[in-house]
């Protein structure tokens, strides 16, 4: 099976700009993560999408938005950029079955925000 | 609210010696309980994850513990290699739809 993809890879914005990232999943997964990972915060949660509903949602503020579609692929989107809006995006899928949660990593899109 | 506290942030281990890094959670829910390998440059991956209901569980060289009185769990790794030097991330899952991450142990295994 083809691992998670993620696209772009890298990104240069401006401030003010907005940004769409996309995830596909594995197929089969219908779970989808977005997190933000910076070198001085770690991995932070974004939100969590499942069969194109949110079920959760991190603390970050109303900027950061995402969808999920029925084919499971995700998106999310940034408005109004800022420069600490510049990380590492990564989006992780999960099969969810029975009691696996193992999360399974894309390789991520670096934003990079000027 | 929810939080995960790992410590230490950075762990220098001669090869062959043992490695422990401690988590510690806020939530009394929390029923899942992973660890995440990331090596430089590359995305993260999950290496052993441990469930509410067992105390221990091992794989060759990795182990994990769980208190869940305590709220705390542990990741041991024994007869490090170099190769084992990268970021372990621990993480717990609250409410199955959400997983939070410690900040991360930076290993150093030295040759």
């Amino acid at each position: 099976k083809a691992g998670v993809t993620q696209t772009p890879r890298y990104l240069i914005k401006t401030r003010g700009q907005q940004v769409t990232l996309s995830c596909s999943p594995i197929s089969g997964h219908r779970s989808v993560s977005w997190y933000q990972q910076t070198p001085g915060q770690g991995l932070q949660f974004l939100f969590e999408y499942f069969s194109e509903t949110q079920r959760n949602k991190g603390n970050f503020p109303g900027r950061f938005s995402g969808r999920q579609f029925s084919n499971s692929r995700s998106e999310m989107n940034v408005s109004t950029l800022e420069l600490g809006d510049s990380a590492l995006y990564l989006c992780a899928s999960s099969l969810e079955a029975g009691n696996s949660y193992e999360q399974y990593f894309g390789p991520g899109t670096r934003l990079t925000v000027t | 609210g929810e939080n995960v506290e790992q410590h230490p942030s950075t762990l220098s281990v001669q090869e062959g010696d043992s490695a422990v890094i401690k988590c510690t959670y806020s939530d009394s829910a929390s029923n899942y309980f992973p660890w995440y390998k990331q090596e430089l440059g590359k995305r993260p991956q999950l290496i052993i994850d441990i469930r509410s209901n067992v105390g221990e569980k091992k794989d060759q060289r990795i182990a994990v513990t769980l208190n869940k009185t305590a709220k705390h769990f542990s990741l041991h790794i024994t007869e490090t290699q170099p190769e084992d030097s990268a970021v372990y991330f621990c993480a717990t899952l609250y409410g199955g739809f959400k997983t939070i991450f410690g900040a991360g142990t930076r290993l150093f295994v030295k040759a």
